[in-house]
């Protein structure tokens, strides 16, 4: 089974900085995709952005980027010009090719700060 | 977009009785849901893949008979705690892609609102 590891438990930003979480997953296979998902104090679940592994290109959504690297099966997320509303836990998660359920990572919760 | 509907939000019962939890997709159909649970301040764990028409598959450690899942329909799938006890306490989240082939894999996964179940 794939798992996906979130270190980052507790981060915290200055509005209008910038600040990366981190991701790392273990899979034997050689497509599947990848998410961002948002979940602030409402708990619905948002996805921010997503990957496809077969895509050498980062992708991007607005303020949110990623730096995919795919041999060293490492997915974070950098958010630009952090806003207030960007507070809530941020899980990583993985699928495979086969679009199977999500395998979520541990989530870290970020506090952006005025 | 593609919405899924969760219905109650949230709900209190008593122990020993059971629950019935709904997930419909509004405007579109589904041949598979997912069901989550997820504990305070923790992960979304998957218990089990709706699949429409015929029995769900579990994840290991889920009690099958404990959580009931019925996909009757492609726009409903049903979770049922029986027997509920106050350690299954817990926020209960659905999800569903929009689509019954194949490519709808493709498209991102939508979740529930999700059902906050206390036990009392």
């Amino acid at each position: 089974a794939q798992t996906v590891t979130q270190s980052q438990p507790e981060m915290s930003v200055q509005e209008a900085e910038t600040v990366t979480l981190s991701c790392t997953y273990d899979t034997s296979e050689n497509n599947y995709y990848l998410f961002w998902y948002k979940q602030p104090p409402s708990r619905q679940m948002i996805l921010v952005i997503r990957q496809e592994a077969y895509k050498q290109q980062n992708a991007t959504e607005n303020r949110f980027s990623v730096n995919f690297q795919k041999a060293a099966k490492s997915f974070s997320l950098k958010i630009s010009d952090s806003q207030l509303g960007d507070t809530a836990m941020y899980f990583c998660a993985f699928m495979n090719w086969a679009g199977y359920a999500l395998n979520f990572g541990k989530g870290t919760s970020l506090l952006v700060t005025p | 977009g593609a919405v899924v509907s969760q219905h109650p939000s949230w709900v209190i019962c008593k122990s020993g009785t059971s629950v019935k939890i709904e997930c419909r997709s509004l405007d579109f159909q589904a041949t598979t849901m997912f069901w989550y649970r997820q504990f305070p301040k923790q992960s979304l764990m998957l218990m089990a893949t709706s699949n429409e028409g015929s029995k769900a598959t579990y994840e290991q450690g889920v009690e099958k008979d404990k959580f009931l899942i019925n996909h009757a329909s492609l726009t409903l799938s049903t979770l049922t705690v029986t027997s509920a006890h106050p350690e299954d306490s817990s926020f209960y989240i659905c999800s569903a892609y929009p689509g019954t082939d194949d490519s709808s894999y493709n498209s991102p996964l939508h979740f529930g609102n999700g059902t906050r179940l206390t036990v009392t």
